[in-house]
């Protein structure tokens, strides 16, 4: 199983930013994908799910509005973009592997690389 | 949102003892917490889920324990490896959620 991140990214205040995650070694649409970020010197915060099988999504209420998340089935890859970028956005974000809906219980067993993203001026 | 907390914040140990780590929940998540092993630079690794179950690979000097609001993590017979932070995190219900964390140090 891996999961391989895009690029660090460096961005302005108020722009966006995508993220990558490309997954091997498993059957993509049977389990689901979330993200999670850890800004320097901290715990890691959880933004979101996605299905890999039918693309629903599950947000935290705190990025709820700036934050999409999707998913492309030909080629194994999910995504994460976050608008209107603060400072408070710099971390690095993880993809990992998840359960593929809420009636299953499953622990993050594989995680991407990390993506860091830094906003500054 | 169930809130986890972790004790102590910093663990010093020597090579070869033994520590415990702990984590609570705000609400029950049953069997559904999972610890993780992170190292400076690195993801984050699944060390036990279910509570009590190792992940693969991990050596079983690993233990997990708990259930509802209270777990462990003891680990015997530290390593140079085993020197970094833990997180538990609750996959019983979303929004998932990880403790603050308890850094590992060598005494």
């Amino acid at each position: 199983v891996q999961l391989v991140q895009s690029g660090g990214e460096v961005k302005k205040p108020g722009a966006s930013v995508n993220v990558s995650c490309e997954t091997s070694g498993y059957s993509f649409a049977t389990y689901g994908i979330s993200w999670v970020r850890q800004a320097p010197g901290k715990g890691p915060e959880w933004m979101g799910w996605v299905s890999t099988y039918n693309g629903n999504t599950n947000y935290a209420q705190k990025f709820q509005g700036r934050v999409t998340m999707t998913r492309d089935t030909s080629t194994n890859t999910a995504y994460m973009e976050l608008r209107s970028l603060t400072s408070d956005d710099t971390a690095v974000y993880f993809c990992a592997r998840d359960s593929p809906g809420s009636l299953w219980y499953y622990p993050f067993d594989s995680w991407g690389q990390g993506t860091l993203v830094t906003v500054s001026s | 949102e169930i809130l986890m907390t972790q004790s102590p914040a910093t663990l010093s140990v020597s090579l070869g003892e033994t520590a415990t780590l702990s984590c609570r929940a705000t609400q029950s998540v049953g069997a559904n917490l999972a610890w993780y092993r992170q190292t400076p630079g690195q993801a984050p690794r699944l060390v036990i889920y279910g509570a009590s179950t190792r992940a693969a690979g991990i050596p079983d000097r690993f233990t997990g324990s708990g259930s509802g609001t209270e777990f462990a993590l003891t680990i015997s017979g530290l390593q140079s490896e085993d020197f970094a932070v833990f997180y538990c995190q609750q996959y019983n219900r979303w929004p998932r959620t990880f403790g603050q964390g308890t850094r590992v140090e060598i005494k």
